[in-house]
């Protein structure tokens, strides 16, 4: 059960679209349309931001988008606001029947 | 509103145990499977341990496989995390979440659910291991 791989940080300005990878293996990201992704600011509890590849939470501003590519996810933030500074982390199913969350990412707006 | 409210946390000594209490409401508990996340101090989330809709399916990171035990009681929208032979590295903020890798069933539509994924989180409760 190794954590998938994402970049521990990403940056841009104001405004910019900024993409976030998360890699894994064909046992978990590869092998289902079961990825996630969750927000996470400092002292407060995750929230779910995309759900099944690309779908988006009631709620959840469509800057935010979610797509796939053989064992490669990624959460792209469009139209990048200083309230999207947080950390963010991938999730899957994977083929144990079990779950795997990425390493993070800390997003910041220069 | 649908929330979970985690209790049970606490300092305790190397090899010692702690049970975890997570209360549901605003939801049909039932209805969906449950997981476990910790995230130890300056770390990142590790999935735990989950459930299924009756308590028949369970599953358990292999960090914690042979010591910790997930269980509910859907009469009291309840889910629980007990913790045996608790080590340093089991210091962590638990967090108690709706969804994940195992089925919930719908007792409105009859049929059983799939979210995997965790929609609902707890605030989490703190463990701390130490001597």
């Amino acid at each position: 059960q190794s954590a998938l791989t994402q970049p521990a940080s990403v940056s841009g300005s104001p405004g910019q679209s900024i993409t976030i990878s998360c890699t894994g293996t064909s046992s978990d990201v590869g092998g289902y349309n079961y990825v996630s992704w969750y927000q996470q600011h400092p002292g407060k509890a995750p929230k779910l931001m995309i759900y099944e590849v690309s779908n988006r939470p009631s709620g959840v501003s469509n800057r935010f988008s979610g797509s796939k590519s053989g064992n490669t996810a990624s959460l792209t933030i469009s139209g990048l606001q200083a309230e999207d500074e947080a950390d963010y982390y991938c999730s899957s199913y994977t083929s144990s029947s079990l779950y795997v969350f990425g390493t993070g990412t800390k997003v910041t707006a220069l | 509103e649908e929330q979970m409210v985690e209790s049970g946390g606490g300092v305790v000594r190397p090899g010692g145990s702690l049970r975890l209490s997570c209360a549901a409401s605003g939801f049909t508990f039932d209805d969906y499977g449950m997981s476990w996340v910790r995230q130890a101090p300056g770390k990142g989330l590790e999935w735990v341990s989950g459930i299924n809709w009756n308590g028949g399916s369970t599953g358990y990171a292999d960090s914690v496989k042979g010591r910790f035990t997930i269980s509910r009681d859907n009469a009291k929208n309840s889910l629980y995390l007990q913790m045996n032979s608790l080590r340093a590295e089991d210091t962590a903020l638990y967090y108690c979440a709706r969804g994940g890798p195992f089925t919930g069933y719908s007792s409105r539509w009859y049929r059983l659910t799939y979210n995997y994924y965790m929609d609902v989180w707890g605030k989490g409760t703190t463990v701390t291991v130490s001597s």
